[in-house]
């Protein structure tokens, strides 16, 4: 499949290491994100959500981590596996409204 | 996985020819969208139904139309093809219109030339 994201900001992580990858979002009104993974030539599939009345939610083996007073969010996850490779990326929205804005993201690679 | 379908995974197409992408989803989702994806962008909508025969326009949405005559189908249509439009293209779905996650189908990689 096609290489959407050729010049992404990429991350080099050991295998079995923690990853953690920063997304700053846009609009301080939005109160409800998001992390998607989309590996290559795949559609992007959910991870883990948060809204903005939390700071800090947890999945297995990943952990999202809101700062609205910097408006950033990050997601950590812990001990890296290959099949972590991917690019992740963000999204916001705010409540009532069906835009949904999406990040870039960054390019995760497990190193063996 | 989101039971979402969208055919043709690939295509390739010459300017100025028509061309329908379309996106079939088993959840009974009321709400579906059109994404395309482009290098340097993150996902940009094209248009967004919320309900059947019920669409509006999004962020990029001149040169396509869309339609949605059931609730399980929704239809991308390029009158008239265009180099700017070979892009990737995914569909997606949500139960609500917003605060709630939306899910992708795996992309139609569509090249004009």
């Amino acid at each position: 499949g096609e290489n959407v994201g050729l010049h992404l900001p990429t991350l080099s992580v050991q295998e079995g290491d923690n990853s953690i990858i920063n997304c700053a979002y846009s609009n301080s009104a939005s109160d409800y994100f998001i992390w998607y993974k989309q590996e290559s030539g795949k559609g992007p599939q959910f991870i883990i959500d948060i809204r903005s009345n939390m700071d800090k939610r947890q999945g297995q083996r990943v952990t999202v981590l809101l700062n609205k007073t910097v408006k950033h969010l990050s997601l950590q996850i812990a001990a890296t596996q290959p099949g972590d490779s991917a690019v992740y990326f963000c999204a916001e929205n705010t409540s009532g409204t069906y835009k949904y804005i999406f990040g870039t993201g960054t390019r995760l690679k497990v190193l063996a | 996985d989101a039971g979402i379908t969208q055919s043709p995974r690939h295509k390739v197409t010459e300017t100025g020819t028509p061309v329908t992408l379309r996106c079939h989803q088993t959840e009974n989702h009321r709400y579906m969208y059109w994404y395309r994806q482009d290098p340097g962008h993150g996902l940009r909508l094209i248009h967004y139904s919320y309900g059947v025969k019920d669409t509006d326009k999004g962020e990029v949405s001149d040169g396509y139309s869309v339609s949605r005559s059931k609730t399980e189908d929704f239809l991308l249509t390029l009158e008239s093809a265009t180099s700017s439009q070979t892009s990737v293209y995914f569909c997606a779905i949500s139960e609500v219109v917003s605060g709630n996650t939306i899910y992708f189908g795996e992309g139609s990689w569509l090249t004009v030339v």
